[in-house]
């Protein structure tokens, strides 16, 4: 069964430019959460969709968004990038009958965004 | 305001050694809590989470302790290995709450 994978791996952007990253999840998989990894932050959670629906998001402002598709890809965008955007964004699928956020998460690789 | 604590940032240990990763969480609603192993250039990938119903989880080399009363639990690594390098994260999160919140990692670093 093919993991996790995410596209593009790395990227380099300008400030004030807007990114699209993607994530198609594990085959089956219905719950797909994005997470931004940073140094000093650590990991922390953007948002969570299930079936097409955002279930919960993080303390993120609005300059981040995301939604899934009916095959459950997911993409998240970031508009009027800063350079605090700086980051590894990852994504992770999990699912069953029942998902939650609690069944196993597998995450892809990542996306490096730099933001110069 | 940071819900999961971990410490320590950086640890060094010999080969064969034990390996120690504590965290400490505020929310008791917390009722899963999984360790998570990550290498360079790879996302995390679950290693052993355990419930608040039980106070040992065991899987190979791998321990979780986890103290309800503390808020507190551990990861233990027993006769660790060279491959055993890499960060750990600690998580906890609340059934039906559809949110994990990790710790800040702890980079282990094992001797030859």
């Amino acid at each position: 069964k093919a993991g996790v994978t995410q596209t593009p791996r790395y990227l380099i952007k300008t400030r004030g430019q807007q990114v699209t990253l993607s994530c198609s999840p594990i085959s089956g998989h219905r719950s797909v959460s994005w997470y931004q990894q940073t140094p000093g932050q650590g990991l922390q959670f953007l948002f969570e969709y299930f079936s097409e629906t955002q279930r919960n998001k993080g303390n993120f402002p609005g300059r981040f968004s995301g939604r899934q598709f009916s095959n459950s890809r997911s993409e998240m965008n970031v508009s009027t990038l800063e350079l605090g955007d700086s980051a590894l964004y990852l994504c992770a699928s999990s699912g069953g009958a029942l998902a939650s956020v609690t069944d196993t998460q597998y995450f892809g690789p990542g996306t490096r965004l730099t933001v110069l | 305001q940071q819900q999961v604590k971990q410490s320590p940032q950086s640890l060094i240990v010999q080969k064969g050694g034990i390996s120690i990763i504590n965290c400490a969480y505020e929310n008791t609603a917390f009722d899963y809590f999984p360790w998570y192993q990550q290498f360079p250039g790879k996302g995390p990938a679950l290693l052993i989470a355990i419930r608040p119903d039980v106070s040992e989880k065991k899987e190979g080399r791998f321990t979780i302790s986890f103290n309800k009363s503390a808020k507190q639990f551990s990861l233990h690594i027993m006769d660790s290995q060279p491959g055993d390098s890499a960060t750990y994260f600690c998580a906890a999160s609340t059934t039906g709450n559809d949110k994990i919140i990790f710790g800040k990692g702890t980079r282990l670093h094992i001797l030859p």
